[in-house]
């Protein structure tokens, strides 16, 4: 089936550690977004990229990195710099061509917790 | 600057009731595009509509429908007879735009939880 796949569902972090949550698609998408959600903030951008080994800083990027080798392919690194990074983390995926809809599919998340 | 307002934090009725989910958004662009994405307890973000701004024609797909209006800046969803099956969390979002005109990042509205009761 085609979709989004986002592991591991559930991660938890010491306090200093980095920790990559790993996002893949199957749809052939140009485009890859990944998203933090907290409690009554909805969605805010942490980086995204058009293309590969081309990315760009969203609205929330410090203590995080990405890297895009692959088109299917846009891993999240959460580094120890990221102050609170306990939160919701979503990864998506759209066209890039305006005709084809931009509509961004999600996959189903990780949930990181520090302990 | 962009923004997407959606007032309802949380709404709860009773199943078969109607119930309607605002969104007010705010735009300089005159090309924009506008989303609606269901939330479910499993977290994944499912699409339902995608509307541009020279499209103003409301939109009905079963138990939905939508309300756009330029006018007024709003694209509010409708649930009519509404199922415990909806009880989910619903964004509204708003293609950002650049010198360019709409791109395809989305401005996210806080989202409003709906709760529908058995």
């Amino acid at each position: 089936d085609g979709g989004i796949t986002q592991s591991p569902k559930y991660l938890f972090r010491k306090e200093g550690q980095n920790v990559t949550l790993s996002c893949e698609q199957n749809l052939n998408h140009d485009a890859m977004y990944w998203y933090r959600q907290d409690p009554g903030q909805g969605l805010r951008l942490i980086y995204y990229s058009q293309i590969v080994n081309d990315f760009q800083k969203g609205d929330i990027a410090e203590g995080y990195s990405v890297s895009r080798e692959k088109k299917e392919s846009f891993p999240l690194t959460v580094t120890s710099a990221q102050k609170n990074p306990t939160a919701f983390y979503l990864c998506a995926s759209s066209t890039i061509y305006e005709g084809a809809g931009w509509i961004a599919f999600f996959g189903q998340g990780t949930r990181l917790t520090v302990v | 600057a962009q923004k997407v307002t959606q007032a309802q934090t949380e709404i709860s009725v009773v199943e078969k009731e109607d119930v309607t989910l605002d969104c007010v958004y705010e735009t300089r662009d005159t090309t924009y595009y506008l989303f609606w994405y269901k939330q479910p307890p499993s977290g994944e973000l499912v699409f339902l509509i995608r509307r541009n701004s020279f499209d103003e024609q409301n939109e009905i797909s079963g138990r939905y429908s939508w309300n756009f209006q330029k006018s007024t800046s709003s694209f509010n969803f409708t649930i009519t007879a509404s199922q415990v099956v909806d009880s989910a969390v619903y964004f509204c979002a708003l293609s950002e735009s650049s010198w360019g005109g709409a791109t395809n990042k989305l401005i996210f509205g806080t989202g409003t939880l709906l709760a529908v009761q058995p």
